[in-house]
């Protein structure tokens, strides 16, 4: 019983292109998160969501969209790929009152050639 | 603005060594602390968390102190084992709402038979 899942796990697609990163979460969590991974391990947070806001990093480039189809799933779009968007992709949820323990999914690794 | 500061790696041991992982950190209110673990080719799991100055978050063998005087959060283990390989990342979160978490850089551990 996976609690958070993405789907696909690897990603490999051609610059210019646009593709989507599909998050679910078993958990009944209303809090979802976008989190990358670049190639030097640091981690850093795009989006943060539940049904009241959506919260964006401001270094996120306009690019990235999450889409929130329901409740239990946040997915995020990528138009117009770039070399520098190749990196790991974690999906996060949480739920009060346990809101500070975030969740992780397993990771999309995107690789832009 | 937030920010959290680990010590660079990677950090090699041997096996039964003790272990510790500075963490420090800036932040913009009362933040929670946590240390989350990457085994390889995995996603990234909570290893422990303290919400309050001076508590102390501990799970498998690891303990970290809340430390507000010194904006501390260090990681220690007594014996390590080889199954402690992994990446260790230190993180904080400020605030409620939809906030995501704030990231170290990682530490890479490698415990050696």
């Amino acid at each position: 019983d996976t609690a958070v899942s993405q789907t696909p796990k690897y990603l490999v697609t051609q610059m210019g292109n646009d593709k989507s990163i599909k998050c679910e979460q078993n958990l009944g969590h209303d809090t979802m998160y976008w989190y990358k991974q670049d190639s030097k391990k640091f981690l850093k947070i795009m989006f943060s969501y539940n049904n009241k806001e959506l919260i964006i990093n401001e270094t996120v480039p306009n690019r990235f969209s999450p889409k929130s189809p329901d409740k239990a799933h946040l997915n995020l779009h990528i138009n117009s790929l770039e070399l520098g968007d190749s990196a790991v992709y974690f999906c996060a949820s949480s739920h009060p009152p346990e809101a500070d323990t975030q969740y992780f999914g397993p990771g999309t690794r995107l690789t832009v050639l | 603005g937030n920010s959290v500061t680990q010590m660079e790696g990677p950090v090699t041991l041997s096996e039964e060594a003790f272990l510790t992982i500075n963490c420090t950190y800036t932040a913009t209110g009362y933040p929670s602390l946590f240390w989350y673990v990457q085994y390889p080719g995995e996603g990234l799991q909570l290893l422990l968390k303290a919400t309050k100055a001076d508590d102390k978050g501990s799970n498998k063998g690891f303990e970290a102190t809340y430390r507000k005087e010194t904006t501390s959060f260090h990681l220690e283990k007594g014996s390590v084992q080889v199954s402690d390989s992994a990446v260790y990342f230190c993180a904080l979160r400020v605030g409620g709402g939809a906030d995501g978490l704030t990231f170290g850089k990682g530490t890479h551990l490698i415990i050696q038979p």
